[in-house]
């Protein structure tokens, strides 16, 4: 059974980084492409980034493009996000997600790490 | 990017009643709507692909319709486990948007 589990989240003030991790088991990591997701408190989720099973095909929302970095290393089964100049509104829980298949269709989610930005 | 309007935003409902949530889209979507449900203090889990297809283990009191722009999400007889809140969400236009969610909550 595929299973993600995140870390690295937690209390940082406006302009920190984070970098977040998600170990992936129970499916082979390399085939398939994973997704940052996020969020906020009372709000539906936001997607924020894919990595295709190439390490090199990646997209990005408009919004977080220059701050995050999305990542992978499929030799340790893990995906990864960089956030750099955080904002008070990059505050939320963040999920690692797996596609199910070429559509962005999220079978799979981690049980969430919670980023708070504040002074 | 492609706005994903779902109402109603709550409803109140019995068990054993059919429950129905739609979800517009700002532009064309085709078929690639999915949908999913979130209890308190979990992680999403997707119910419904490509507008109308259940993902394994999943109840088929759950089907979706819909093509283009309206798509709904139906209950056909509610059961105290479907208490939570549904998200539809496109995959066919960049970035992949969600709706706000629809709260099913017991009346």
């Amino acid at each position: 059974e595929a299973q993600l589990v995140e870390s690295g989240g937690g209390l940082v003030q406006p302009g920190g980084s984070l970098r977040l991790s998600c170990a992936a088991s129970g499916f082979t990591f390399s085939a398939f492409s994973m997704s940052w997701v996020r969020q906020a408190p009372g709000k539906g989720p936001e997607w924020l980034a894919t990595t295709k099973q190439g390490e090199n095909d990646i997209q990005y929302v408009d919004f977080v493009k220059g701050r995050f970095t999305i990542s992978r290393d499929n030799a340790k089964n893990s995906l990864y996000l960089q956030m750099d100049s955080l904002r008070v509104e990059d505050t939320a829980v963040y999920y690692c997600t797996k596609w199910m298949g070429a559509q962005s269709i999220l079978d799979c989610w981690g049980q969430g790490t919670l980023v708070t930005v504040s002074s | 990017d492609t706005q994903m309007t779902q109402s109603p935003s709550s409803l109140s409902a019995s068990v054993g009643d059919r429950v129905t949530i739609t979800c517009r889209a700002s532009q064309t979507v085709n078929k690639y709507v999915n949908w999913y449900q979130q209890k308190p203090g979990e992680a999403p889990k997707v119910l419904i692909h490509t507008t109308s297809n259940l993902l394994s283990g999943v109840p088929s009191r759950f089907s979706g319709s819909g093509f283009g722009t309206d798509f709904t999400l139906t209950i056909s007889s509610l059961q105290p486990e479907d208490f939570a809140t549904y998200y539809c969400q496109q995959s066919y236009n960049h970035p992949i948007t969600f709706g706000g969610g629809t709260e099913v909550e017991i009346k």
